[in-house]
């Protein structure tokens, strides 16, 4: 039973070009979540999706940023023209559940760190 | 979501007990904590979950005093593996995401 699935592991791009980052959730989860991490900070909540549905997109930056879980296929992050404060570390987690109080309900990828240079 | 404070950083040794402890005033009736370890380079991973007195698993013990307004993170004897941030949460069925704070980072030496 693989577990949640992000790729690339790593990327870099230049700045103005186009970031997408995948994600595969755990196979029966339906619930995706993505998270940005600075270097040195904590985890900042950007965006929660169902399949073809954005439930709460209410950490997502207004312009350049998009978020898509489609019905067949990998939830995906998008980041158009990218500066160097997209650098960061980019995870994403799924759950078969709606709430917290469920236990051991998220697993979580190994993320993928943007590089903007 | 209630807020939590929890130590920003702490050291200790190997073969040491460690505690952590969060605070979390605002807690709701049902509301959960939970705690989640990050290592470097990788997402986060759920150590344990409690409602209330103490939970017990074999990673970590989780100690919930009456009022719930804070909860303590046990690591038996840690090893150098155990660096690591530890995030404490608190949350209920009705939070359809998690929200974490800065965590704390421990730092096991040897």
């Amino acid at each position: 039973n693989a577990g949640v699935m992000q790729n690339p592991r790593h990327l870099v791009r230049r700045r103005g070009q186009e970031a997408r980052l995948r994600c595969s959730p755990m196979k029966g989860h339906s619930h995706v979540y993505w998270y940005r991490q600075l270097p040195e900070e904590g985890l900042k909540f950007m965006v929660y999706l169902q399949k073809e549905n954005i439930i709460d997109e209410s950490g997502m930056p207004k312009e350049r940023f998009s978020a898509e879980f489609p019905k067949e296929g990998p939830s995906i992050l998008r980041i158009q023209q990218v500066v160097r404060g997209d650098s960061a570390a980019y995870f994403c987690a799924s759950s078969p559940y709606l709430g917290q109080g469920v236990a051991e309900g998220y697993t979580f990828g190994s993320g993928t760190r943007l590089t903007v240079v | 979501l209630a807020k939590t404070t929890q130590p920003i950083s702490m050291d200790s040794y190997e073969g040491q007990e460690v505690n952590i402890t969060c605070s979390h005033n605002n807690i709701a009736t049902n509301d959960y904590i939970t705690w989640y370890q990050q290592f470097p380079s990788q997402g986060p991973r759920f150590i344990i979950q409690g409602y209330k007195t103490k939970v017990t698993n074999e990673v970590a013990s989780l100690f919930i005093p009456a009022d719930r307004k804070s909860s303590t993170l046990s690591l038996p004897r840690v090893s150098l593996s155990d660096t690591a941030v530890y995030y404490c949460l608190v949350g209920g069925d009705r939070d359809d995401k998690i929200i974490f704070g800065k965590g704390t980072r421990l730092h096991i030496l040897p």
